[in-house]
């Protein structure tokens, strides 16, 4: 079982529509979940940053995290067609005051005007 | 603010020549830093990172190597490149929430 799965996708979405993107992960040690946004030939740009199960907000965002069924799931309001964007979850473990971060593949979203 | 800078932004290299990436940052101090490669369909697979000036801790065994001569400045190499060297380079740098931050990338073709 892979440490981090994420659907591929591509989700292909109306604008306006609410978004759902998903993560499953096996290491209980996990902590922290953070969620990256990454145009076509750019680098991720971090979005949400969680520590603790529940929800997080910030503006059209929510990232929510269910560490008891090892899932974290980011939503998208009003889906903008700048949205269009492949998604990467990402989660770590701290370990001596660094750590390395486990990545999905990404979800790959076209939101279509 | 802080910034990450990578160059080339693209490079085009032949089979058996060297390589030479470079990342700085700015705007923060002893910075954890790392090299990633994403290739199409596998992800973002994490190659270097370092705590500290001279000190890398490699991840995948390879052919590639990573330096770290001062204190903001991350250096990826190789001595002789191949075809599967080719993919797309990022450099990152974590503050001390772990948060990553990541450069514009390299994107590097072996031919």
């Amino acid at each position: 079982q892979k440490e981090v799965e994420q659907d591929p996708g591509p989700l292909s979405v109306p604008e306006g529509a609410i978004v759902s993107l998903n993560c499953t992960y096996s290491n209980s040690a996990f902590q922290y979940f953070m969620w990256y946004r990454q145009y076509s030939r750019k680098g991720p740009e971090l979005l949400m940053y969680t520590y603790s199960s529940g929800n997080k907000e910030d503006g059209r965002f929510t990232a929510q995290v269910d560490k008891s069924s090892k899932y974290i799931s980011l939503f998208i309001r009003d889906s903008q067609p700048s949205d269009s964007a492949t998604y990467l979850c990402a989660m770590s473990a701290m370990n001596s005051g660094y750590s390395t971060l486990t990545f999905g593949k990404g979800t790959m979203l076209l939101v279509s005007p | 603010s802080q910034t990450i800078h990578q160059w080339p932004a693209t490079l085009v290299q032949p089979v058996g020549s060297p390589l030479s990436l470079e990342c700085t940052v700015e705007g923060t101090s002893n910075p954890n830093l790392y090299w990633y490669r994403q290739a199409a369909g596998r992800g973002l697979q994490l190659l270097f990172y370092s705590v500290g000036i001279g000190q890398i801790s490699s991840e995948v065994p390879q052919n590639l190597s990573a330096s770290r001569p001062q204190d903001r400045q991350f250096i990826l190499s190789s001595k002789k490149l191949l075809l599967s060297d080719s993919g797309f380079y990022l450099c990152a740098w974590s503050n001390r929430f772990n948060e990553q931050f990541f450069g514009p990338g390299t994107r590097l073709t072996v031919l």
